[in-house]
């Protein structure tokens, strides 16, 4: 089973500011990475697939890179409605897997 | 706009069974793959299985042998049978919808229904 490790486990920002995100995977997953974001008595919302691309509706502010092991979600300028827990998942090897989330909290 | 609900969620005893569905609208049902992820509250999320377009089925090794995932196209429905249960299988059960940007990315989730297995 391909562990994805996410650090930090919480970050504090302040709105307007960048947040930068990191999942690791225990082994390549190519680019067959996603990125969730899940508010409070939500269920998840997918943002980013394939690493990079920008699902339907998510504003470009919301960036995606990497490949391989390592992976990198970037939020350029925070606004209120983006703190949330962020998840990784990845979709190369059956059972897909999550990340345990970072918790991006207001600084 | 589609629309994902489940039900069939409660209280069941240790070693109990459960059976889970989630209707689907608004969606060409037979033209995705359906999952079920779970979240213990509080935690991460655990993919606990997944049916292809041609009825073709996974489960991770914790839920393999238990647990068997099936789909009725003509009903827009997918369920989950959850039989022997565990504690640890306490959680929050979303349906899931997968294959509009490729296999294996959830782009749909229902609201979710708690399952408590507790004596």
């Amino acid at each position: 089973e391909i562990v994805m490790t996410q650090s930090p486990a919480t970050l504090s920002v302040s709105p307007g500011e960048r947040a930068t995100l990191s999942c690791r995977a225990s082994q390549s997953v190519s680019s067959n990475l996603a990125w969730y974001q899940q508010k409070p008595g939500q269920a998840p919302r997918l943002l980013i697939y394939g690493a990079s691309t920008r699902a339907t509706g998510i504003p470009a502010r919301f960036s995606g890179s990497g490949s391989g092991t390592e992976f990198t979600l970037t939020i350029s300028s925070l606004q209120s409605e983006d703190f949330a827990v962020y998840y990784c998942q990845q979709y190369t090897y059956w059972p897909y897997t999550f990340g345990q989330g970072t918790k991006l909290e207001i600084k | 706009e589609g629309q994902l609900v489940e039900s069939g969620g409660g209280l069941v005893q240790p070693g109990g069974s459960l059976r889970l569905s989630c209707a689907a609208s608004g969606f060409t049902f037979s033209s995705y793959d359906w999952h079920w992820v779970r979240q213990v509250t509080g935690k991460g999320l655990e993919w606990v299985s997944a049916i292809g377009t041609a009825a073709d089925t996974y489960y991770p090794d914790s839920v393999k042998g238990r647990f068997t995932i099936s789909r009725e196209n003509a009903k827009n429905s997918l369920y989950l049978q959850m039989n022997s249960l565990r504690g640890e299988d306490t959680a929050v059960y979303y349906c899931a919808r997968a294959g509009y940007y490729g296999s294996g990315i959830v782009d749909y989730w229902g609201q979710g229904t708690l399952v408590t297995v507790s004596s």
